[in-house]
């Protein structure tokens, strides 16, 4: 049974870019998650998806962005990017988003220069 | 807003002995995860505690969760050096899937 993909693995953009992210859940899996991972905040929730809603958001600007589709893939985007922006960004892929477990994917490490 | 803290955020110890992880948080859940995360790697789920009073283990690590504490506990039974890492705890609040994550415990486990 394949894993949660994410893709890039690794990515370098230029400050005020913008960049997306593609996550692929595990087959049967309709609820998405995102997070970000830095040295200083931790790992921070940015948004869930079920079913091609977004069902839960965290405290991100409105420049992070994110969307699911019926095939239940889902995709971040990130508009003007940042310095602070750079992280390891992971996606997190459940059955149910209710007292099941969810499993992460291998993250994509953004840098910003 | 819920919060969740890790005590201690760093643990070196020796290859043998024991330790205990305690992750405490602020607010209801009766439902917590535990993560290992290995350097530059993502995350590898351990434990899934759904009630007061869950206790799962695995080889030399068992996790437990009192919801009327507030409280749960990663023991390390005889650790050796492979357990060496760092393991979040994380709460899922009532409303759905959002983890709120600890700040980690980096654990180096040392011959």
């Amino acid at each position: 049974k394949a894993g949660v993909t994410q893709t890039p693995r690794y990515l370098i953009k230029t400050r005020g870019q913008q960049v997306t992210l593609s996550c692929s859940p595990i087959s049967g899996h309709r609820s998405v998650s995102w997070y970000q991972q830095t040295p200083g905040q931790g790992l921070q929730f940015l948004f869930e998806y079920f079913s091609e809603t977004q069902r839960n958001k965290g405290n991100f600007p409105g420049r992070f962005s994110g969307r699911q589709f019926s095939n239940s893939r889902s995709e971040m985007n990130v508009s003007t990017l940042e310095l602070g922006d750079s992280a390891l960004y992971l996606c997190a892929s459940a059955w149910d988003s209710r007292n099941t477990e969810a499993f992460f994917g291998q993250g994509t490490r953004l840098t910003v220069v | 807003e819920l919060k969740v803290e890790q005590n201690p955020l760093f643990l070196s110890m020796q290859e043998g002995k024991n330790y205990t992880i305690y992750c405490n948080y602020s607010t209801t859940s009766d439902r917590l995860y535990w993560y290992r995360q290995d350097p530059g790697k993502s995350l590898e789920s351990l434990f899934v505690l759904l009630s007061n009073g869950a206790v799962k283990q695995e080889g030399r690590l068992m996790a437990s969760l009192d919801t009327k504490a507030r409280l749960s506990t990663l023991h390390i039974t005889a650790a050796v050096h492979d357990l060496s890492a760092t393991y979040f705890c994380a709460v899922d609040e009532a409303s759905g899937s959002r983890l709120t994550f600890g700040e980690g415990t980096q654990l180096t486990v040392n011959p």
